[in-house]
C-alpha cells in the first residue's frame, strides 16, 4: 500500500533563501508525481508534474526531482518571497489503479 | 477561461441527513474527480467521472456517490451523514482525467455536521 510522507510538517525561512521541500514514497510503482500548493480558504493549484521516466520538471523559480529507485522527490524553491507561503502538498499516481495517494502537506512561510 | 466551480461554499448538516454537492469542470474539460480534505487522514480520492461514467473509486463506503451529466456537471452525494464526514470537499477537473496530466481545483465544498 502506498504510503507518501512529506518532512517537515512546517517550516519558515526568511525572504531571498532558497529552499527544499521532502516528498518521500513507500511504492515505486508510480506513473507520475505530483506537486501543488494550497492557499488558505482556496483549492489546490498543480504546480509541477514529473513523469516516472522523467528526472525533473521545473516552472519559473521552482523544480521539482524525482528519484524512483529511492522513493524520494524535492521541490526547490529559488529565491523564496512572500507570496510563496502557502502549503506544500506532493501525490504519488498509482500506475495501476491511477489514483493519487497523498502526503500531509508541508506548511511553508516566509518571513518578510 | 472561467476555473472549476464549486456549490455550495459552505454547508452545514445534521447527522443522519443528506447533502448534495455540485461541480462544475472547466469548459471542455471531461473528467471530474472528487477528493475529501480532513485534519486527520488529509486528502483521500473519493472518486472519478469520465464521459458520465464512474472510471475509478477510492475506498469510501457506498454512502458517498456521484453521477455526472452530460455537460460534464458532476454531483456527489453523502447520505446518512456521520460526524467524520466534516470536511473540506474539492472536485478537480482535466481533459482525460485517470490523474495523467494537469488537474485544475475547484475552492472547495466545506461541509460541517452536527
Amino acid at each position: 500500500k502506498q504510503e507518501v510522507t512529506q518532512i517537515p510538517a512546517a517550516l519558515s525561512v526568511p525572504e531571498g533563501e532558497n529552499l527544499v521541500l521532502n516528498c518521500s514514497f513507500t511504492d515505486s510503482a508510480i506513473y507520475n508525481l505530483q506537486w501543488f500548493r494550497q492557499d488558505p480558504g482556496k483549492g489546490l493549484t498543480s504546480l509541477l508534474l514529473i513523469q516516472s521516466s522523467q528526472r525533473e520538471q521545473t516552472s519559473g523559480r521552482l523544480n521539482a526531482s524525482l528519484d524512483k529507485s529511492s522513493g524520494r522527490s524535492t521541490l526547490y524553491i529559488a529565491a523564496s518571497q512572500p507570496g510563496d507561503s502557502a502549503t506544500y502538498l506532493c501525490a504519488a499516481l498509482g500506475d495501476s489503479n491511477y489514483q493519487l495517494i497523498w502526503g500531509a502537506g508541508t506548511k511553508l512561510i516566509i518571513k518578510p | 477561461k472561467a476555473g472549476v466551480t464549486q456549490t455550495p461554499r459552505y454547508l452545514i448538516k445534521t447527522r443522519g441527513q443528506q447533502v448534495t454537492l455540485s461541480c462544475s469542470p472547466i469548459s471542455g474539460h471531461r473528467s471530474v474527480s472528487w477528493y475529501q480534505q480532513t485534519p486527520g487522514q488529509g486528502l483521500q480520492f473519493l472518486f472519478e467521472y469520465f464521459s458520465e461514467t464512474q472510471r475509478n473509486k477510492g475506498n469510501f463506503p457506498g454512502r458517498f456517490s456521484g453521477r455526472q451529466f452530460s455537460n460534464s456537471r458532476s454531483e456527489m452525494n453523502v447520505s446518512t451523514l456521520e460526524l467524520g464526514d466534516s470536511a473540506l470537499y474539492l472536485c478537480a477537473s482535466s481533459w482525460a482525467g485517470g490523474g495523467q496530466e494537469t488537474q485544475y481545483f475547484g475552492p472547495g465544498t466545506r461541509l460541517l455536521v452536527l
